[in-house]
Parts: structure tokens; sequence; C-alpha cells
């Protein structure tokens, strides 16, 4: 069976810092990976999606980053933080565009 | 942007059915409706999807009306693990636009 993972699980960083979070899937291959954000009290908002190694396509204009260097690692990057940088970041991925999207655990981001 | 429209809060008792509607007016023919739930701090867990016809699983039932245009999520005999935020998405292209969701509270 398919499982995701995200690490680390919590997180506390200070304005102006960088970030890696890194998102790993087992048990399928070429997943479609993608990456969320949720604002406390808000729906998720899609970030960064990839159909493959090197892929990476943007939904929207940010101080954030994504890289997926192997085919079932994504990482979320940014070289220096911001406030509102802050929130719950969900890794997600699918077998392909019209499949169905599992979750990872999440990781929580306060940025100070 | 979200395609759907939910309540924003809904009660419902233990052991009775929930009934989470949803509005999807300008969905397309070929688009599917998904259903997600979110339990604090945790990732988003998939429920069910549907198409034109009713779906049942092991979690819930998805009755979509004949034109499409709406949706309901039923839990056929809500416990108080069922209290969570649920979310009725129709995807845009290869992408799930999630919007805020129906926050319900399953009361004993």
């Amino acid at each position: 069976s398919q499982t995701i993972h995200q690490w680390p699980a919590t997180l506390v960083q200070p304005v102006g810092s960088p970030l890696s979070l890194e998102c790993t899937v087992e048990g399928t291959s070429n997943p479609n990976l993608y990456w969320y954000r949720q604002a406390a009290g808000r729906g998720l908002q899609l970030l960064f999606y990839s159909v493959g190694i090197g892929q990476i396509s943007s939904e929207v204009p940010q101080n954030l980053s994504a890289s997926r260097p192997q085919d079932r690692q994504f990482i979320l990057s940014s070289k220096k933080l911001l406030l509102s940088d802050s929130g719950f970041y969900l890794c997600a991925w699918a077998g392909g565009f019209k499949e169905t999207q599992y979750f990872g655990p999440g990781t929580r981001l306060l940025v100070l | 942007d979200a395609k759907t429209t939910q309540p924003p809060s809904m009660d419902c008792a233990e052991g009775r059915a929930a009934n989470l509607p949803c509005n999807h007016s300008t969905i397309s023919g070929n688009e599917y409706v998904y259903w997600y739930r979110q339990i604090h701090s945790q990732g988003p867990q998939y429920i069910i999807h549907g198409l034109k016809n009713n779906e049942t699983n092991e979690m819930a039932s998805l009755i979509i009306t004949e034109d499409r245009k709406s949706s309901t999520l039923i839990l056929p005999h809500a416990t108080l693990r069922d209290t969570a935020v649920y979310y009725c998405i129709v995807r845009e292209r290869s992408q799930f636009y999630f919007g805020t969701g129906t926050s319900l509270t399953v009361i004993p």
C-alpha cells in the first residue's frame, strides 16, 4: 500500500531564515505530487504541483519554491521566511491528473 | 477559486445521520465531485467521490442530483470521531481547489 511522509511535523523558525520541508511517497511510482498551505481557519491553497522529476508548476507567486529531485521526493523551500509564511503545509500524491489525491500528515510552521 | 458552496457549520446528534449539502452549480459534464474531511491538525482524509450516480462506501454515501448542480454527503450513523471539517470539491482541470468546508460537530 502507498504511504506518504512529511517532516518535520512542527517547525519554529525566525523571520529571514531558510526553510526546507520534505515529502516522500512509498509504494507507488511516478506519482503527481502537490504542496498545499492552510492558514489558520482557512481552506487549503494549492502552491505547487509536479508531474515528474524536475517538473514543477507554481499556482501562486510567493516567497516559496519547490523541487523534485527524485521520483518520490518533493521539497518545499524558502531562502528567507516571512511572517506570512506561517501555516500548515500539506503534501499530497495522486496516481494521475484524474486520480484521487491522498494527503500526508502535514508540517506546522510558525515563523516568529 | 473553489467552485463549491457549503454551509460553514452544522451539528448532528450522535447516532443520527449527518447530511452535508454542497452546491456546485457550474460543474462541467466530466468533472467529479470529491469529499474529504479534516480532523484538527491532521491532513485531509479522502471520503468518497462520484460523477453522476450515487456512490456508497464503508465511510459514507454520496447523493448527486440529476442535474449535478448539488450533492449531499451522508454519514449514516455519526459518531463523535466524525467531528471534523468536511470539504466538497469539484476538480478544475487537474487541480483540487478546497474552500473553507463545513465544520461538523457531533453532539453526544
